[in-house]
C-alpha cells in the first residue's frame, strides 16, 4: 500500500518558466493538501482540495499558483512565471477524511534560478 | 502572530542527554498532535493528545497535553542522534467550509555523538 507520491523530487525552474508539481494520495483517501515549507521554517497552508473540487485555496497567493484535483490522476499544484521567492519545499498531504489522519509526501524541492 | 508558538527554536545537545520542547498557544484545542520531520522527508505523525493533562508515552518520548488544553510538551529521555530532526506541533482548525492542519514553528534538534 503505496503512501502519498509526489513528484519530481527536485524541480529546477529558471525565473518566468512554469512549475508542476504532482501529487498522488494514499488509496482510498479523497482528500489533499498542499503546504509550503521555506528553509528553517515550518510548514504553510496553501489549499485544500477533493476530487474535482477546491475547498480551501485561503493559503494559496492569488496570482501564479493554481492547484487541482481531478476526477482521474493526480492532483497538481502549478506556478506559474516562477521567482526567486517560490523556491521552497512543497509538500502534499492526504486524508480520508476531514477528521485527521494526514499522511505527508517526501515533497517536491522547487528551485528557481 | 503564529497560533502556535515552539520553543527553543533550535536545539543541540549530546547523545543521552535529556530534553523537553513546548508548543504554546493561547487558544484552546480539542486535539493536538506532534509531529516529527527528518532532512528531505515530510512530516510523520508521531501522537495525538485529546484530553486535559493527557500523557502518552513512545518509547524514550513523553507527551504530555496542557490541562487547559492551549499547550503541550514532549520530553525525550536519553536522546540518540535517530531523534536529529524538526518537531512540529500542530492542530486541526475548523474554518467554517473545512479543517484544516496548522502546524507550530517547529523546534529543530541536533542530537549529536
Amino acid at each position: 500500500n503505496a503512501g502519498v507520491m509526489q513528484n519530481p523530487r527536485h524541480l529546477v525552474r529558471r525565473r518566468g518558466q512554469e512549475a508542476r508539481l504532482r501529487c498522488s494520495p494514499m488509496k482510498g483517501h479523497s482528500h489533499v493538501y498542499w503546504y509550503r515549507q521555506l528553509p528553517e521554517e515550518g510548514l504553510k497552508f496553501m489549499v485544500y482540495l477533493q476530487k474535482e473540487n477546491i475547498i480551501d485555496e485561503s493559503g494559496m497567493p492569488k496570482e501564479r499558483f493554481s492547484a487541482e484535483f481531478p476526477k482521474e490522476g493526480p492532483s497538481i499544484l502549478r506556478i506559474q512565471q516562477v521567482v526567486r521567492g517560490d523556491s521552497a519545499a512543497y509538500f502534499c498531504a492526504s486524508s480520508p477524511g476531514t477528521n485527521g489522519g494526514y499522511t505527508f509526501g517526501s515533497g517536491t524541492r522547487l528551485t528557481v534560478v | 502572530t503564529q497560533l502556535l508558538e515552539q520553543s527553543p527554536q533550535f536545539l543541540s545537545i549530546q547523545e543521552g542527554e535529556n530534553l523537553t520542547v513546548y508548543c504554546n498557544s493561547s487558544s484552546v484545542f480539542s486535539s493536538l498532535q506532534w509531529y516529527r520531520q527528518e532532512p528531505g522527508e515530510g512530516p510523520v505523525l508521531l501522537v495525538t493528545v485529546v484530553t486535559g493533562g493527557e500523557v502518552k508515552k513512545l518509547k524514550r518520548l513523553t507527551f504530555q497535553f496542557g490541562d487547559a488544553r492551549k499547550d503541550s510538551s514532549l520530553h525525550i529521555t536519553a536522546a540518540q542522534p535517530g531523534d536529529t530532526g524538526l518537531y512540529l506541533c500542530a492542530v486541526l482548525r475548523n474554518t467554517g467550509t473545512a479543517s484544516k492542519l496548522t502546524f507550530g514553528t517547529g523546534t529543530r534538534l541536533q542530537v549529536t555523538l
